[in-house]
């Protein structure tokens, strides 16, 4: 069964440094992979997605993520980050053929000024 | 657009009574979700819907009946509500026919539970 790890549920970074939020998955089967973003109370928006092809997605807002096979890893990553990017993250999965999405946990990002 | 909307945004419930949590998208999406978020457990997956009239079950459907007998609606019930159920409930939907996999989501209800 497919299922998602946050490694950090909150990652403190000073405001213009750069920043990795880290994301492990596990399957059996080929997967999709997703970084959503949730700002204070409001709902989720996808922030990039991995299908197929590129290995190194970008998305919105300065955000990229590489999908690793062999570390099973979706790590996303910004060059430097602004007060704007305070918010909690969240990691997603889902197993080709399986029309379940899983999340981790999240990671809330905090910037410090 | 309006997107995926979802009412009431704010509910207090007592333990024992029963409500109905709307959602209506005019996406024409095909997959419609609910999903519960709580404190250190991200979100986890109640009921799902494929289409209207096909409804499956998620990792804590417990507690919960959903229906789908339009496209548009996919209402979530609670049958006779537990203060374990108090959340923030958020549904969702997408295109189901692989070609987008982006999922919009609603604003969220919240939901407590006496």
């Amino acid at each position: 069964a497919q299922s998602v790890t946050q490694l950090d549920s909150q990652v403190p970074v000073f405001e213009e440094a750069p920043v990795e939020l880290r994301c492990n998955y596990s399957s059996s089967v080929s997967v999709y992979l997703f970084w959503y973003v949730q700002y204070p109370n409001q709902g989720l928006q996808l922030l990039l997605k991995y299908l197929s092809g590129s290995t190194l997605v970008k998305g919105i807002n300065g955000f990229e993520a590489e999908f690793n096979k062999s570390q099973t890893s979706f790590h996303l990553r910004k060059p430097s980050v602004h007060i704007s990017d305070t918010a909690e993250y969240f990691c997603a999965v889902r197993d080709f053929g399986n029309e379940k999405l899983t999340f981790g946990t999240g990671t809330r990002l905090t910037i410090i000024p | 657009n309006a997107g995926v909307t979802q009412t009431p945004k704010f509910q207090v419930l007592k333990t024992g009574q029963s409500m109905t949590l709307q959602c209506a998208q005019d996406m024409n999406h095909e997959y419609m979700s609910w999903y519960r978020q709580d404190p250190g457990m991200g979100l986890r997956l109640i009921h799902y819907s494929v289409g209207a009239g096909i409804t499956d079950q998620g990792e804590v459907p417990n507690g919960y009946n959903v229906s789908r007998s339009t496209t548009e609606d996919f209402p979530l019930r609670l049958l006779s509500a537990a203060p374990s159920q108090t959340s923030v409930y958020f549904c969702a939907s997408r295109r189901g026919d692989g070609t987008n996999e982006k999922l919009f989501f609603g604003s969220g209800t919240q939901l407590s539970v006496l």
